[in-house]
């Protein structure tokens, strides 16, 4: 299968917690796993990527965990705050082809 | 810094109708992407260009053409419309693919309506 999945469509976290955002994925030759921002009415932006060799990246405030026999990978966001409200779209794929999922919306309650 | 620039912005065409959309970029990026995204799904790959002279289709190329006219345009077509087709087709670069170089920069998108 090809198919790229983020179960929950929207997640409401207190301002200062940590939003933790998942994607499930099909195709175990996928060697590329992103995720990226979209803000309304604005284009998507990558946020952070990680290759099938390492299981986990840090950058600031945010790390992405890849589980490969789970076919999950995560985005942790800590010390979330109100800017971080915005639909985070996870991509996996291999060879300049990519699947999406269907977006989480997140959203940072002050 | 660059900037991909999708035309036009909105798009409203009848059934039948060829239509076409054009994207160009100044980042100097080896390959560019067309995707598709409707309402509640993830973006879907209509057709890609590694580099220029070269063109692959994506899963969701039936009923789509593409050009890639020179290393900084690549344009798609619609073959014919569809009634009540409604989508924001978006067009992005990378570097390549690889190495680090697969960061998608996008376009602010191209809105079709189709009446």
């Amino acid at each position: 299968g090809q198919q790229v999945k983020q179960s929950s469509p929207s997640l409401t976290v207190q301002e200062g917690g940590i939003s933790i955002l998942n994607c499930d994925y099909e195709n175990d030759m996928f060697d590329y796993f992103a995720w990226y921002k979209k803000y309304p009415d604005n284009s998507p932006t990558l946020l952070i990527s990680v290759r099938s060799n390492v299981d986990k990246r840090e950058d600031g405030r945010l790390t992405v965990f890849l589980n490969k026999s789970g076919k999950h990978f995560s985005l942790h966001i800590t010390a979330s705050q109100p800017e971080d409200t915005a639909v985070y779209l996870c991509a996996a794929g291999a060879n300049y082809q990519l699947i999406w999922g269907s977006g989480t919306k997140l959203i940072i309650k002050p | 810094g660059g900037i991909i620039t999708q035309t036009p912005k909105f798009l409203i065409g009848q059934e039948g109708q060829k239509l076409t959309l054009k994207c160009q970029q100044n980042f100097n990026h080896d390959t560019m992407y067309w995707y598709r995204q409707d309402s509640g799904k993830g973006l879907r790959l209509i057709y890609y260009s590694i580099t220029e002279n070269d063109l692959q289709k994506g899963d969701l190329s039936e009923g789509y053409d593409a050009s890639r006219e020179k290393k900084s345009s690549f344009s798609l077509t619609v073959t014919s419309a569809q009634k009540n087709e409604m989508a924001v087709f978006l067009c992005a670069s990378s570097i390549r693919w690889g190495r680090g170089a697969e960061t998608l920069y996008f376009g602010s998108g191209t809105r079709l309506t189709v009446l």
